[in-house]
């Protein structure tokens, strides 16, 4: 049973506006959140993360937002670029950090 | 600064061949080791983890299996790999509260 779910296989977002990805767990124990960025034939690359205990957590053009009570979260990028084109994880963790839940990926396109 | 390698980057292999895939960490000691595999058109699917040497946790019941004979080493091994056993395999690595850092990956297909 999955426990980190991203419903949304693909997006695909114009240059300039804004991309949200969106991410939903099962698991409430969860208490660090992270994303992701994946190109083809790499390994993934740590984008931003964010505790439990905070909503928000921004990193220059990326915000992640956390809704507990929903058990969702967002990762917001703006303004998109066309090197933001990319897959996408989300990944869900517990207090000892020994295992890291992903999602499936979303896979972004930013068209010029 | 910390840096994993993982080799090779592509594997061939034929059904019933055995596999070894190594990784490395360098610029830090005793990480949490991750193996994790991305089947074509899915997630990331971690496979085994592993706290110090010796200590391997296994997530799915597998044709696979891990090693950790020194602190900084971790290897994927089968002894008769699947059709099913094709796809883009991850060593990862953190530690303490950190994020995993990921290899670049090895592109195993099984024919």
């Amino acid at each position: 049973d999955q426990q980190v779910k991203q419903n949304s296989p693909s997006l695909s977002v114009q240059e300039g506006r804004i991309s949200i990805l969106n991410c939903d767990y099962t698991n409430s124990m969860f208490d660090y959140f992270l994303w992701y960025k994946k190109y083809p034939a790499e390994g993934p690359t740590f984008l931003i993360s964010i505790s439990s205990i905070k909503d928000k957590n921004e990193d220059g053009r990326f915000t992640v937002f956390l809704n507990k009570s929903a058990k969702h979260l967002s990762l917001h990028i703006v303004p998109s670029q066309p090197g933001d084109s990319a897959v996408y994880f989300c990944a869900a963790s517990l207090g000892n950090f020994n295992k890291f839940y992903f999602g499936s990926g979303t896979k972004l396109n930013v068209k010029p | 600064s910390q840096t994993i390698h993982q080799w090779p980057a592509t594997l061939v292999q034929p059904v019933g061949s055995p596999l070894s895939l190594e990784c490395t960490v360098e610029g830090t000691s005793n990480p949490n080791l991750y193996w994790y595999r991305q089947a074509a058109g899915r997630g990331l699917q971690l496979l085994f983890y592993s706290v110090g040497i010796g200590q391997i946790s296994s997530e799915v019941p597998q044709n696979l299996s891990a090693s950790r004979p020194q602190d900084r080493q971790f290897i994927l091994s089968s002894k008769k790999l699947l059709l099913s056993d094709s796809g883009f395999y991850l060593c990862a690595w953190s530690q303490g509260a950190s994020p995993l850092h990921f290899g670049n990956g090895t592109r195993l297909t099984v024919t």
